[in-house]
């Protein structure tokens, strides 16, 4: 049940596009991406749970694979407020989710 | 618009000492869910809770844990004898499916 998510850090400039990989040798029934600020909790961002599903948040978007082992989360043209850690999080059976190990975004002006 | 709280924001608590976390889900939400957070770790499923009971939880969760929910709007954390690995964020989430959780802000448990 080990997602693995890359890249581990990301620093890009102002305006750039990023894209944030996750992927696990087990099925997920759902995946969800989240956005964690220091000190506070994760807040939801995208939430996927049709195989081969493709969402969008404003500049946000994201697809859950076609196996439902996968997923990618794209934050285009991105602002100094993008910086956080992004998390994938994948549910299991019965209300398990896992989470994976993140990926610290710095944006510079 | 409607968020979680989770009471104390920090906790500050001997060794072997018994805790008590708290916190309120948003209000037409069914489903529950407890986590921990280690110091600049991944976040750690500890358990879920929907129709009174617990539908799943981790290795982590042993028999030091339980989860209650007392009234109709209360969802609590007890750790009956604390341990220095205990040391954590802890946040509650719910969610009106199994699809989508909604954290609050955390408690910060200090054991010392």
């Amino acid at each position: 049940q080990l997602l693995e998510q890359s890249p581990q850090f990301l620093s890009i400039q102002e305006g750039e596009n990023l894209t944030v990989y996750c992927n696990s040798s087990s099925v997920f029934s759902s995946l969800q991406w989240y956005r964690q600020e220091p000190g506070e909790g994760p807040v939801l961002l995208i939430a996927l749970y049709k195989a081969g599903e493709l969402t969008s948040n404003g500049r946000l978007t994201a697809q859950f694979g076609i196996t439902r082992k996968d997923s990618f989360l794209n934050i285009s043209a991105s602002i100094p407020s993008d910086v956080g850690i992004y998390f994938c999080a994948g549910g299991y059976n019965n209300n398990d989710m896992r989470f994976g190990a993140g990926t610290r975004l710095t944006v510079k002006p | 618009e409607p968020e979680v709280t989770q009471t104390p924001s920090h906790q500050v608590t001997q060794m072997g000492q018994e805790v008590i976390l708290r916190c309120v889900p948003i209000s037409n939400h069914l489903y529950f869910y407890w986590y921990r957070q280690i110091l600049g770790q991944k976040v750690e499923f500890l358990v879920s809770f929907y129709n009174n009971e617990i539908s799943e939880k981790s290795e982590i969760f042993d028999d030091q844990f339980s989860v209650e929910r007392p009234d109709g709007s209360n969802f609590t954390l007890k750790i009956r004898s604390t341990k220095l690995e205990d040391s954590a964020m802890y946040f509650c989430a719910s969610g009106t499916s199994d699809y989508e959780q909604y954290f609050g802000p955390g408690t910060r448990l200090t054991v010392t």
